[in-house]
């Protein structure tokens, strides 16, 4: 079946550290997104990409980096920088073509500060 | 403020009652999604909606935009436990299809 994989579901992060959740899609998409839902918040945009190779920064994308070396694959690292990371994260994708589609959305990945 | 506004935040219905979630924009939806999430899980799309005056219907669940292209409503017949969850919109508001714009949510919870 295609679909969106998020890895790992849960994720604890020690003061000062890295951490790198991963985004994993089958469907040929060509775009990919990162949102931040945090409680009582609707989803925000931190990172997209259009194309391999290429992103750009969404409305949050401080403390956060991502790279797009191939199509399936668009990680996400929270950095040391990003003071308050406890959040659910959401990976989507979408596909080309002339007719609107809808994004499509993985599990998420629940980022926790130890 | 929020660029798209949706309401109520929550909602609490008796099983077999009718609801309607609205979601409201100042600016032109060019496109909007209804997506439903249960709690620490993904969004699942439910409909997408594009033309002015434009509905869709889905088992129980209806989604129209109005005339104006700022305003959707979601609609539950005879609601069932199985429709509770937090449902988002989801706006196109800068016409290009490459970002969008979510609401808040509204959580809505199904009494027996």
């Amino acid at each position: 079946d295609g679909g969106i994989t998020q890895s790992p579901k849960y994720l604890f992060r020690k003061e000062g550290q890295n951490v790198t959740l991963s985004c994993e899609q089958n469907l040929n998409h060509d775009a990919m997104y990162w949102y931040r839902q945090d409680p009582g918040q609707g989803l925000r945009l931190i990172y997209y990409s259009q194309i391999v190779n290429d992103f750009q920064k969404g409305d949050i994308a401080e403390g956060y980096s991502v790279s797009r070396e191939k199509k399936e694959s668009f990680p996400l690292t929270v950095t040391s920088a990003q003071k308050n990371p406890t959040a659910f994260y959401l990976c989507a994708s979408i596909g080309g073509g002339p007719m609107r589609q809808p994004q499509h959305f993985g599990d998420g990945t629940r980022l926790s500060i130890l | 403020s929020q660029e798209l506004e949706q309401s109520p935040q929550s909602l609490i219905v008796q099983e077999g009652k009718n609801l309607t979630i609205n979601c409201t924009s100042s600016k032109t939806l060019y496109g909007l999604y209804w997506y439903k999430q249960k709690y620490g899980e993904g969004l699942i799309f439910l409909m997408m909606l594009q033309k002015g005056g434009e509905e869709k219907s889905h088992e129980k669940i209806t989604a129209k935009l109005d005339e104006k292209k700022q305003q959707s409503s979601l609609h539950i017949t005879a609601s069932q436990p199985s429709h509770a969850g937090i449902y988002l919109c989801g706006a196109d508001i800068t016409g290009t299809a490459s970002k969008l714009t979510f609401g808040t949510g509204t959580r809505l919870q199904v009494t027996l």
